[in-house]
């Protein structure tokens, strides 16, 4: 078990261009979260999957980001037409879904930079 | 709403000394879950502990323990001994109203250093 694993680590961008993030998590674990953590901030949530099912979005999630887990597995989290306020790491976690649903594994996370 | 409160933004002690990390927490759930994550320099957020609300026994793990109290909506946290490798930012974080999912509120975090 290699925990759960988050590509790029670092991405740099420029306003508007879009960015995608991958998230590998544990493999036994049938549910994925997305956070986001700003600057001397708590992460704050922003989605979860159920295998491939998407069950809650936060409304944090503008129309600009889009999450998918098309086999239940890994799973992509894009940001389209980037903008400043965007910058952040965005941190991806995994657990059962029963029992200790809520103990969340955190990858390393993925810091966004957009210029 | 729920929320939940560190107001110590950054504490600094010298290495085996005892500290106490606060937290302060609102829900008005009646069965919800409390945790602490440390998040050292590499980025990854580490668990540490989850309470649920009908249990309020203190809990001591090593260095480590946690004082849950209901009445004060609190669930402080206090290392002991502090050591160097202490050093991280704590979060403090309640479960959502869907108590058994991984939707969490997370609290500010407060900043430990630990000098030798």
């Amino acid at each position: 078990d290699t925990g759960v694993s988050q590509n790029p680590r670092h991405k740099i961008t420029k306003r508007g261009q879009n960015v995608t993030f991958r998230c590998d998590p544990i493999s036994e674990h049938n549910r994925l979260y997305w956070y986001r953590q700003t600057l001397g901030q708590g992460p704050e949530f922003l989605t979860y999957f159920q295998n491939e099912a998407q069950l809650e979005k936060s409304r944090l999630l503008s129309d600009r980001f889009s999450a998918e887990r098309p086999k239940g597995s890994f799973s992509t989290l894009e940001i389209q037409r980037t903008e400043q306020g965007d910058s952040a790491m965005y941190l991806c976690a995994s657990s059962h879904s029963s029992p200790g649903a809520n103990v969340l594994t955190f990858g390393a996370g993925s810091r966004l930079t957009v210029l | 709403a729920q929320k939940v409160t560190q107001a110590q933004t950054e504490i600094s002690v010298v290495e085996k000394e005892d500290v106490t990390l606060d937290c302060v927490y609102e829900t008005r759930d009646t069965t919800y879950y409390l945790f602490w994550y440390k998040q050292p320099p590499s980025g990854e957020l580490v668990f540490l502990i989850r309470r649920n609300s009908f249990d309020e026994q203190n809990e001591i793990s090593g260095r480590y323990s946690w004082n849950f109290q209901k009445s004060t909506s609190s669930f402080n946290f206090t290392i002991t001994a502090s050591q160097v490798v202490d050093s991280a930012v704590y979060f403090c974080a309640l479960s959502g109203t869907s108590s058994n999912t991984g939707k969490l509120i997370f609290g500010q975090g407060t900043t430990l250093q630990v000098k030798p």
